[in-house]
């Protein structure tokens, strides 16, 4: 059964970047699509982007401008890099396996919380 | 894009059935058949219940059930169940560049 685990700083400082990984366990990184999906506080979810086994990449046109994700086959992780954050970047930040590039996302990760201080 | 647009809340008692609506446009839900639903409880991470529409995640009841008329789709939650509190999501693709867009969101109640 695969399984997400997302890693990366919990504080990260205006105007830098926040930089997570997502390890897969339990299958294969290839031959699928995979999602960084976040939720602001005690808001609701916006997806981030995706990027394919091979490397492609799809961005949420209003992020796309800050956004880079990456793939490494050979450790099953994928990144997230996301440059000059505010604390409107605040959120838990999830992993998700995409059936994509149409479909749904099943499993997620637990999620991550990055803040950062206005 | 813009999201999609959910009630932000839904209440029912127990045993009773209620209907959350997401509603979007020609661009999404209208548009294409790449409708998804997921259960979110305080703290946890989302949870898939129903994709492409109607289909249901491996294990979840089958009092969930997912249905499409137009612009606008529909969950329903039957028999309810007080562990069916929690917020639900609707999802599509959206098409231009890929995209996939969610609704914000609707807080569910077991009264």
């Amino acid at each position: 059964q695969v399984q997400l685990q997302e890693s990366g700083p919990g504080l990260v400082k205006p105007s830098e970047t926040l930089s997570l990984m997502c390890t897969v366990s339990g299958g294969t990184i290839s031959y699928h699509y995979w999602s960084w999906i976040r939720q602001p506080p005690g808001k609701g979810l916006e997806w981030i982007g995706y990027v394919l086994y091979n490397g492609n990449t799809n961005y949420n046109p209003s992020l796309r401008s800050r956004v880079t994700m990456s793939v490494d086959t050979s450790k099953n992780q994928f990144s997230l890099n996301l440059t000059s954050v505010t604390a409107a970047d605040t959120a838990v930040y999830y992993c998700a396996r995409h059936y994509g590039p149409v479909g749904y996302f099943n499993p997620w990760g637990q999620g991550t919380l990055v803040t950062v201080p206005s | 894009q813009s999201a999609l647009t959910q009630p932000p809340s839904a209440s029912g008692s127990p045993g009773q059935s209620v209907t959350i609506s997401c509603t979007g446009t020609s661009d999404d839900i209208g548009g294409y058949n790449y409708v998804s639903w997921y259960q979110q409880h305080p703290g946890k991470a989302p949870k898939l219940l129903i994709f492409e529409v109607t289909k249901r995640a491996s294990g979840v009841p089958d009092r969930f059930s997912g249905s499409k008329s137009g612009n606008t789709a529909s969950l329903t939650v039957s028999g309810l169940q007080a562990d069916d509190e929690g917020d639900y999501y609707c999802n599509s693709f959206a098409g231009t560049n890929n995209f996939v867009v969610f609704g914000g969101g609707t807080k569910l109640t077991v009264l």
